[in-house]
C-alpha cells in the first residue's frame, strides 16, 4: 500500500467552528507532514511529526493544532479559523523525517473553505 | 536559506513534442530533489527523487538530472502527450534536511 489518505475532500466551517482533518498512511513511515497550499501557490510547510515526536513547527499560529496519535495517523485540529486559511491542506509522509531524507508521498488534500 | 526557481512559469507544446523543464536551487549543500506532478486541485504525484550522489533518474518517458555545483536540475519529457498537462513542481530538502522547500512550479499545456 503505498497510498496517503486524507479525509474530508471538502470542509466548509465558520470561523468559530472546531473542526479536524485526518491523514493516515500504512506504508510503515515514520515522519509525517501537513503543508498548506494557497491558490496557484508552491506548497508550503506547517509541521513535522518524527517518529510520533513534533519536530518542526513553521511558526503556525496556535489555531492550527497537529496531533500524531500513533505512527500511521496524523490530525489537524482547526479552531477559530480566519477566511485567509482557505487552502487546500495537504499530508505528506516519508520513510524517516531526519537527514537520511527519503521520498515523500503526499495525500489528494482537504479543500478547506472558511467563512 | 534555500530558495528554489523554476522556468518557464508555463509552457504550451503541441502533442509529440520533446520538452524540458528547469528547476535551479540556491544552496548547493541539498540532500535530495524531487519532482512532482499537479493536476488543478489535487494533491501532488511524486515524479522521480534524485539522491545527492546521483546525477539523474529516469522513469519511462520522464528523465531528471541534477547538478549540485550548479544549482540546477531539469525534467526531460519525451514524447509529450495530452495527459501530461499538468502543473510540475521541483522541491529540494532544506538545509536541515527534514522537510522540502517548493519552486512555483511550471504548468505545461500538450495540445492533440
Amino acid at each position: 500500500d503505498t497510498e496517503v489518505t486524507q479525509t474530508p475532500k471538502h470542509l466548509v466551517m465558520g470561523m468559530t467552528n472546531k473542526k479536524s482533518l485526518k491523514c493516515e498512511q500504512h506504508m510503515g513511515h515514520r515522519a509525517m507532514y501537513w503543508y498548506k497550499q494557497k491558490a496557484k501557490k508552491p506548497p508550503e510547510l506547517m509541521f513535522v511529526y518524527s517518529y510520533e515526536k513534533l519536530s518542526i513547527n513553521e511558526s503556525v499560529p496556535s489555531r492550527f493544532s497537529p496531533e500524531c496519535p500513533n505512527s500511521s495517523l496524523l490530525n489537524l485540529h482547526l479552531h477559530a479559523l480566519q477566511p485567509e486559511d482557505s487552502a487546500l491542506y495537504l499530508c505528506a509522509s516519508s520513510s524517516s523525517g531526519h537527514a537520511s531524507y527519503n521520498e515523500q508521498f503526499f495525500g489528494p488534500g482537504t479543500r478547506l473553505t472558511v467563512l | 536559506k534555500q530558495e528554489v526557481t523554476q522556468i518557464p512559469a508555463a509552457l504550451s507544446v503541441p502533442e509529440g513534442e520533446n520538452l524540458v523543464l528547469n528547476c535551479s536551487f540556491t544552496d548547493s549543500a541539498i540532500y535530495n530533489l524531487q519532482w512532482f506532478r499537479q493536476d488543478p486541485g489535487k494533491g501532488l504525484t511524486s515524479l522521480l527523487l534524485i539522491q545527492s550522489s546521483q546525477r539523474e533518474q529516469t522513469s519511462g518517458r520522464l528523465n531528471a538530472s541534477l547538478d549540485k555545483s550548479s544549482g540546477r536540475s531539469t525534467l526531460y519529457i519525451a514524447a509529450s502527450q495530452p495527459g501530461d498537462s499538468a502543473t510540475y513542481l521541483c522541491a529540494a530538502v532544506n538545509q536541515a534536511g527534514t522537510a522540502l522547500i517548493f519552486g512555483k512550479g511550471t504548468t505545461l499545456s500538450v495540445s492533440s
